[in-house]
């Protein structure tokens, strides 16, 4: 167990709607990261946050969205749902933010597994 | 971006033997290797990192060794076991058109441990 936790496990929805997915990093750990995991893409970065903020951006679709609260639970907002948005959706957590360059080891959650229909 | 090259993308052999892994990354300003193990229906789980100032790093069955002139790292496993079948993520650190630095991974090896 990473200390990483994600709700839900698994989501079903239909095209065109918009779901949250939530994640509460491991006590301590101040930087949250999105990541999709499909069959033909592999784990894909998707956005980070430190602190609250913005820190990092990979290949997040404008669809999708992220923010951090003050308690440092992240959720990640996907809207306008298609077909290829199916995957498993990761978040992971660092104590740091990785920007000095230096190395920051990313602990994962178990995913959400998203199905849209 | 960076580009992390995995091989082979399946591997199959017996409980005793070893397994190697081999991953290549294009950015050479990357300085963090990390290894993660992915079994079924869970996430990635950190094994074993590396980073650049060192060329081989060991815990127990499972050693990460580096050649910042290939660039190119690797993941050794000793001694096999069936719980070690699972799929394994290479991944490295590079530096975006923003000045900020995330993960690339590779596409993944599938080890199969046969007992």
């Amino acid at each position: 167990d990473s200390g990483v936790t994600q709700t839900p496990k698994h989501l079903i929805t239909a095209t065109g709607q918009r779901v949250t997915l939530r994640c509460s990093p491991r006590s301590g750990d101040l930087s949250v990261y999105w990541y999709q995991q499909s069959l033909d893409q592999g784990l894909q970065f998707l956005i980070q946050y430190y602190n609250g903020e913005e820190r990092a951006k990979g290949n997040i679709l404008e669809r999708f969205s992220a923010q951090q609260f003050p308690d440092l639970h992240s959720e990640l907002n996907l809207s306008s749902l298609e077909l290829g948005d199916s995957a498993l959706y990761f978040c992971a957590s660092s104590v740091t933010s990785g920007t000095s360059g230096g190395a920051y080891e990313q602990y994962f959650g178990p995913g959400t597994r998203l199905t849209v229909t | 971006g960076e580009n992390v090259e995995q091989h082979p993308s399946t591997l199959s052999v017996q409980e005793g033997d070893s397994a190697v892994i081999k991953c290549t990354y294009s950015d050479s300003a990357s300085n963090y290797f990390p290894w993660y193990k992915q079994e079924l229906g869970k996430g990635p789980q950190l094994i074993i990192d590396i980073r650049s100032n060192v060329g081989e790093k060991k815990d127990q069955r499972i050693a990460v060794t580096l050649n910042k002139t290939a660039k190119h790292f690797s993941l050794h496993i000793t001694e096999t076991q069936p719980e070690d079948s699972a799929v394994y993520f290479c991944a490295a650190s590079f530096t975006m058109d923003t000045g900020r630095r995330a993960l690339t991974f590779g596409s993944g090896t599938r080890l199969q441990v046969q007992p």
